[in-house]
């Protein structure tokens, strides 16, 4: 139990464009999601955390306009990175946890992002 | 402010032998404490937690955890190890209200000699 799905699971995109991931919980409700970045070789740097149904709350200096983040529904969540540049390569990792249980999350396989 | 020290960067063990990966923390309340392992390329597993109650807790693929509250520990052992539990391995702690963040170590990259 508690599997959560990221799609794509990496990508290439030129510099200017927008890039989409999605999260998914597949067997259980997400109450609250996580985003994630990791650069190479470090550790998981917050980058905001959100509900379903209401606005994401960014962590101090994640530009919101720039990493748009959409709780649609108790399965999925989604996170668009806008006018992708190289500085935006990346691994992003989602995570997720239920209201029984919110203390613990449960993380997707990572999405890596290259912006040429 | 929370934080959470993995002193080890990188250790090498041989297969077979134990591990104890060492992990400290700064929580000025009792804290929810965790160890994920990532795979390369991987998102994170988790392998145990700590919330309340008997202070060693026991995970899954053989590992077990110690909360030592006098010294802010919570070090992850495993008495023989496997040539598949290299990886990299993350400790951290869970901040009680709110929604739950999770404040995480730097990590220790886990090597394994045949």
């Amino acid at each position: 139990g508690a599997v959560v799905s990221q799609h794509p699971s990496r990508v290439i995109c030129k510099s200017g464009t927008s890039v989409k991931i999605e999260c998914r919980s597949l067997d259980f409700q997400a109450t609250t999601m996580f985003w994630y970045r990791q650069f190479p070789k470090q550790s998981l740097m917050l980058m905001a955390t959100s509900n379903e149904g209401s606005k994401a709350t960014y962590e101090q200096g994640v530009e919101k306009d720039k990493f748009l983040i959409n709780h649609a529904s108790l399965t999925l969540s989604t996170l668009t990175v806008t006018s992708a540049h190289p500085e935006d390569s990346s691994f992003y990792i989602c995570s997720a946890s239920t209201w029984a249980s919110q203390e613990t999350q449960y993380f997707g396989p990572g999405t890596r992002l290259l912006v040429l | 402010a929370q934080s959470v020290t993995q002193p080890d960067i990188h250790i090498t063990v041989s297969e077979g032998a134990s591990l104890e990966l060492r992990c400290n923390y700064s929580y000025g309340a009792t804290p929810y404490l965790f160890w994920y392992v990532q795979s390369p390329g991987q998102g994170l597993q988790l392998l145990l937690k700590y919330f309340s109650g008997d202070t060693l807790v026991q995970g899954i693929k053989g590992f077990e955890a110690e909360f030592k509250r006098s010294q802010s520990s919570f070090n992850l052992r495993k008495p023989s190890v496997h040539w598949s539990d290299a990886a990299e391995y993350f400790c951290a702690v869970g901040l009680s209200g709110g929604y739950n963040k999770l404040i995480f170590g730097a990590g220790t990259r886990l090597a394994v000699h045949p």
